[in-house]
This record gives C-alpha cells, sequence and structure tokens, in this order.
C-alpha cells in the first residue's frame, strides 16, 4: 500500500513552459485534492475531485488545469509556468469526513 | 468563509514540558478536524483526526481536544522531546466546503 504518490519531486522550468504534476493514490479514495504551499501564505486549494469525472475549482486554480480519468490518479497541468507559480505542491486524498492523506511533495521552481 | 487559526505562531520550550498548541475555527459546522505535523521540507504527516461528535482522541504522547461550540482545538504534547520539533497544523473540514487549514504552530524542543 503505496498511499499517495508524487512525482516529479523536484522541478526546473522556465516561464511560458508546461509540465503535468503527478499524483495517485492506491486507497481507493473518492476525494483527491492538490494544494500550493508557500511561506507565509500557508496551505491553499487549487482544485479537487469528487470522484472520477468530477472536479471543481478551489480558492487559487488560475494557471492550473485538472482532470480525473480514473479514482486513482489526478494530475495537475501547469498551462504556461510563471514565477509567481514557483512553490511546494501537494496531493492529497481521503474518503469524505475521514483521514486526509497527503503525498511528499513537488518543489517547483518558475525562472 | 471558514478561517482558521493558530496560536502561537511559534513556540520554543526546553525538553520535558508538557505544552498545548490552540486552533481556532470560526464557523462551527464542521465534519472533522485533523492534526498534522511537517517537518522542514518534508510533507504532511496526519496526527489524530477527530471527528465532530467526538469530544477527544490520543494517541501516544498526544491528545488533541475538540469544542465545536467555542470553536476551538487543543493539541496536548506530553513531556516534549527534540524529535517533536516541527510546524503543527490543524484543519478543519466544514459543511459544503472543503479542508481549511490554520497557518500552522512552529516548534522548537530545546535539548
Amino acid at each position: 500500500n503505496a498511499g499517495v504518490t508524487q512525482t516529479p519531486k523536484f522541478q526546473v522550468l522556465k516561464t511560458g513552459q508546461s509540465m503535468t504534476l503527478q499524483c495517485a493514490q492506491d486507497m481507493n479514495h473518492e476525494y483527491m485534492s492538490w494544494y500550493r504551499q508557500d511561506p507565509g501564505m500557508g496551505l491553499r486549494l487549487i482544485h479537487y475531485s469528487v470522484g472520477a469525472g468530477i472536479t471543481d475549482q478551489g480558492e487559487v486554480p488560475n494557471g492550473y488545469n485538472v482532470s480525473r480519468s480514473t479514482t486513482e490518479d489526478f494530475p495537475l497541468r501547469l498551462l504556461s509556468a510563471a514565477p509567481s507559480q514557483t512553490s511546494v505542491y501537494f496531493c492529497a486524498s481521503t474518503l469524505p469526513g475521514n483521514e486526509q492523506f497527503f503525498g511528499p511533495g513537488t518543489r517547483l521552481t518558475v525562472l | 468563509k471558514q478561517e482558521v487559526t493558530q496560536i502561537p505562531a511559534a513556540l520554543s520550550v526546553p525538553e520535558g514540558e508538557n505544552l498545548v498548541l490552540n486552533c481556532s475555527f470560526t464557523d462551527s459546522a464542521i465534519y472533522n478536524l485533523q492534526w498534522f505535523r511537517q517537518d522542514p521540507g518534508k510533507g504532511l504527516t496526519s496526527l489524530l483526526l477527530i471527528q465532530s461528535s467526538q469530544r477527544e482522541q490520543t494517541s501516544g504522547r498526544l491528545n488533541a481536544s475538540l469544542d465545536k461550540s467555542s470553536g476551538r482545538s487543543t493539541l496536548y504534547i506530553a513531556a516534549s522531546q527534540p524529535g517533536d520539533s516541527a510546524t503543527y497544523l490543524c484543519a478543519v473540514w466544514g459543511y459544503g466546503q472543503n479542508f481549511v487549514f490554520g497557518p500552522g504552530t512552529r516548534l522548537s524542543v530545546l535539548p
């Protein structure tokens, strides 16, 4: 049981490049979410999904895209990277009303 | 909109002390409250989950209480150790909302 996994662990992008952050869970959790963590700003919700085929925006969705084609996977796409997207990104999963589990994070730098 | 605050923002104590971390939330309509630990440069590790119907949860030297009516939770750490040094985050899951995180308390336990 791997829990929540994220790849890559580190990434450096140039402004304007696109990329996909991968997230997978093997706990059959319905609810998955993406957060970004910035110094002094805490954890902020980017997008979330309550099941395959269903996604919605969180607090800071601009510049990011998500899809959920399977229960296990919830990738986060950066459409055109900007320096303001330099952050640590965490993926999490849970069954609604239960304990939330986090992945190890992806540290992204946009130059 | 749910808001979560944590006091103090930082705390430094000598080894062996018992200590209390505080978490407050503005909307008492919650499903649960979860305490996490985050070590520098690492992901979030779940410590305790308290459902809205519960008053407290215990795990080893940790005890978390919940007073939903007053919008407060406390995390009690008994006989603190240098290995307890980390940032402690609380998060609430509210009705019709997603997880909302507090800013965290940075704890240093001095040998």
